[in-house]
């Protein structure tokens, strides 16, 4: 069974930069996208982009000038680094998986359990 | 700001059909397909229906979706109180080039 797992930093200060890994467990991230989605405190989900496991990516337009994200096949990992971050980028963070089908028509089958982030100044 | 609306809240008792509404537009639920998640607060959130009306292994046949137009409906019929959760809609948006989410809709059991 496909397991999703993120790690990174609780807390992270003001104007610096978020860093995030998701470690995939029981398969591969080969033929798969990493997408990362994020849940504010009291507001819904938030998709911030994904990365296939050849290193294409597309990120939200709303995040997109401060996300990169990369992938690590040797490692079974994704990664999501988002810049300069300020109080509203406080949120759960989850990593998630998705075939291949083009407008992630499948959905995002395989969750991680989410990790929450702090910005603090 | 969400494209996808869905209503805050619905109810239901034990044993009760309860159907959840996402309007979206011509650029998402309209051209593309949706997909239906349900989250349980501090858990990961699950699958439930992709592809409009499709069923992951593991998903009851409690669980149904359906798209009409630029609307997708989620019903869950015979309401357990392990339902209880927020659901949430998502369909890829041409227009802005991303999978967008709805608002959600938190499902009370009685």
């Amino acid at each position: 069974q496909v397991h999703l797992q993120e790690s990174g930093p609780e807390l992270v200060k003001a104007s610096e930069t978020l860093s995030l890994i998701c470690t995939v467990s029981g398969g591969s991230v080969n033929y798969y996208y990493g997408s990362w989605i994020r849940q504010s405190p009291g507001q819904g989900l938030e998709w911030i982009g994904y990365i296939f496991y050849l290193g294409n990516t597309l990120y939200n337009s709303a995040l997109k000038s401060r996300v990169t994200m990369s992938v690590d096949t040797s490692k079974n990992q994704f990664s999501l680094n988002l810049f300069s971050v300020t109080a509203a980028d406080t949120a759960v963070y989850y990593c998630a998986r998705h075939d291949a089908i083009p407008v992630m028509e499948h959905g995002l089958d395989v969750w991680g359990q989410g990790t929450t982030v702090t910005v603090y100044s | 700001q969400s494209v996808l609306t869905q209503p805050p809240a619905a109810s239901g008792t034990p044993g009760q059909r309860v159907t959840l509404s996402c309007s979206g537009s011509s650029s998402n639920i309209g051209r593309n397909y949706v997909n239906w998640y349900q989250h349980l607060p501090g858990t990961a959130p699950k699958l439930l229906i992709y592809s409009n009306n499709q069923r992951p292994s593991g998903v009851p046949d409690r669980f149904s979706g359906s798209k009409s137009g630029t609307s997708g409906s989620l019903a869950i019929s015979g309401l357990q109180s392990e339902d209880e959760a927020d659901y949430y809609c998502a369909a890829w948006d041409d227009g802005l080039n991303s999978y967008v989410f709805g608002t959600g809709t938190k499902v009370t059991v009685l």
